[in-house]
């Protein structure tokens, strides 16, 4: 069964400050991995998939296979990344996502 | 494009009742999903419709039923409503992709439900 963790529910950084968001995922096939953002009174909206490799909004995420996570990373925290995360996983593009419960960041003045 | 619409934005049921949430895809997206959020937790997929049939379910009661029409727009029934279906229902929709497949999905805003 395919199966989504993010350890913390809540994050407090400082502006400025580095931040990694959690995600370990269970699946036994090849998943392709998510993050989605929702910011105040916003839907919900994909920030980067791992196989774009790319840096949105100074986010990165790199996909470890062996330790089966998929952490987000940015080096400087902004007061406006301040939003929910979440980590999600699908078998095939397109299809079903699981998600894990969220991570809410708060990036502090 | 308004990329996808849903409605209502609000509903207030009672018990027992019936209620039918609707979705609207983003221009040129053939595939809606629909996902259950309730409070404090991740969405969880209850299924997806594309060629006006449904794809993939989650694991739902058959209380919850859909259907697409041929405009790609879709509907979300839930039957003899309880207390526990009161939550924010999300409607995403995917472009098929020209080798076959489908594409990331786009969420809409969600109707939030509530069973008294």
């Amino acid at each position: 069964a395919q199966r989504v963790t993010q350890p913390e529910k809540l994050l407090s950084v400082f502006k400025g400050a580095p931040v990694e968001l959690k995600c370990n995922y269970s699946y036994s096939g090849s998943p392709e991995l998510f993050w989605y953002v929702q910011y105040s009174r916003q839907r919900l909206q994909l920030l980067l998939r791992h196989i774009s490799r790319e840096s949105i909004k100074g986010f990165t995420a790199d996909l470890n296979k062996g330790e089966t996570s998929f952490h987000l990373k940015k080096p400087f925290a902004q007061e406006e990344d301040s939003a929910m995360y979440y980590c999600a996983l699908t078998e095939t593009s397109g299809s079903r996502l699981t998600f894990g419960e969220g991570t809410q960041l708060t990036v502090n003045p | 494009d308004a990329g996808v619409t849903q409605s209502p934005t609000h509903l207030i049921k009672t018990r027992g009742q019936q209620v039918t949430l609707r979705c609207s895809p983003k221009s040129g997206h053939d595939t809606v999903s629909w996902y259950q959020q309730a409070l404090g937790q991740g969405p969880q997929f209850i299924f997806q419709y594309y060629e006006e049939e449904e794809r993939q379910r989650g694991n739902f009661p058959d209380r919850f039923s859909g259907h697409q029409f041929p405009n790609y727009s879709s509907e979300l029934n839930v039957n003899a409503l309880l207390l526990g279906d009161s939550a924010l229902y999300l409607c995403a929709s995917s472009p098929l992709l020209r080798g076959g497949g489908r594409d990331t999905q786009y969420f809409g805003p969600g109707t939030r439900l509530t069973v008294l």
